[in-house]
């Protein structure tokens, strides 16, 4: 079966560096996503993704937060000042059609220092 | 408001004993629920959705609309069912299509 993949799988950072979370979904889906999920806390969504545009993004995302689909294939999650709070792991997913099933990388372990 | 609530934070039972994972959502439309599943350093992983009324390795959830519950269940849990178990939600309220989870229950069936 397809996978999505992300890398890299453990990021460590200084407070106000930038980060490129990077994910390569599965070829022929459509909706991408990006979730997180702090220690001991819920899976929360942060954006998602289509048409080459964000179709909706949550709270959590403000400015210092951006997506892109450069080439075609990846589909990058960008913090441009890290905060201490933003140490999560952050999950990309892709589905094929809107109402179908989410199929979730493995993540990337971001800590924040 | 949408909402997912897993009561049980950490579920412990023995290898063939049932098992039920609790969750309950709120949610002002019709909604779509899921199961997700993860192992132990191992993605997230769909179980099973209401929509498909399948049973996957064994678990079945319900939806009852008049309870908001989508509880899911195992008559006889196995060892290898010890994982993080996620309830989740469709959510299209914002303009887009995502899921909505729960704070998850960590199962744990001892031998």
């Amino acid at each position: 079966e397809p996978e999505v993949t992300q890398t890299p799988s453990h990021q460590v950072t200084q407070m106000g560096q930038e980060v490129i979370l990077r994910c390569v979904p599965i070829s022929n889906h459509l909706y991408f996503y990006w979730y997180r999920q702090i220690l001991g806390q819920k899976v929360e969504f942060l954006v998602s993704f289509y048409n080459n545009e964000i179709s909706e993004k949550s709270e959590i995302f403000d400015d210092q937060f951006s997506v892109e689909r450069p080439d075609g294939s990846n589909f990058t999650l960008k913090i441009r000042s890290t905060k201490l709070e933003d140490s999560a792991m952050y999950f990309c997913a892709s589905a094929g059609l809107a109402g179908t099933r989410e199929f979730f990388g493995p993540g990337t372990r971001l800590t924040v220092l | 408001a949408q909402r997912v609530t897993q009561p049980e934070k950490l579920l412990s039972v023995f290898k063939g004993a049932p098992v039920e994972l609790k969750c309950n959502y709120s949610y002002s439309g019709s909604p779509e629920l899921f199961w997700y599943v993860q192992y132990s350093r191992q993605r997230l992983q769909l179980l099973l959705r209401h929509i498909s009324r399948e049973s996957i390795k064994g678990f079945t959830a319900d939806l009852n609309k008049g309870e908001t519950s989508f509880h899911l269940k195992k008559p006889f849990a196995q060892e290898e069912d010890s994982a993080m178990y996620y309830c989740a939600l469709s959510s299209t309220q914002g303009g887009s299509e995502k899921l909505v989870f729960g704070k998850g229950t960590k199962l744990t069936v001892n031998p």
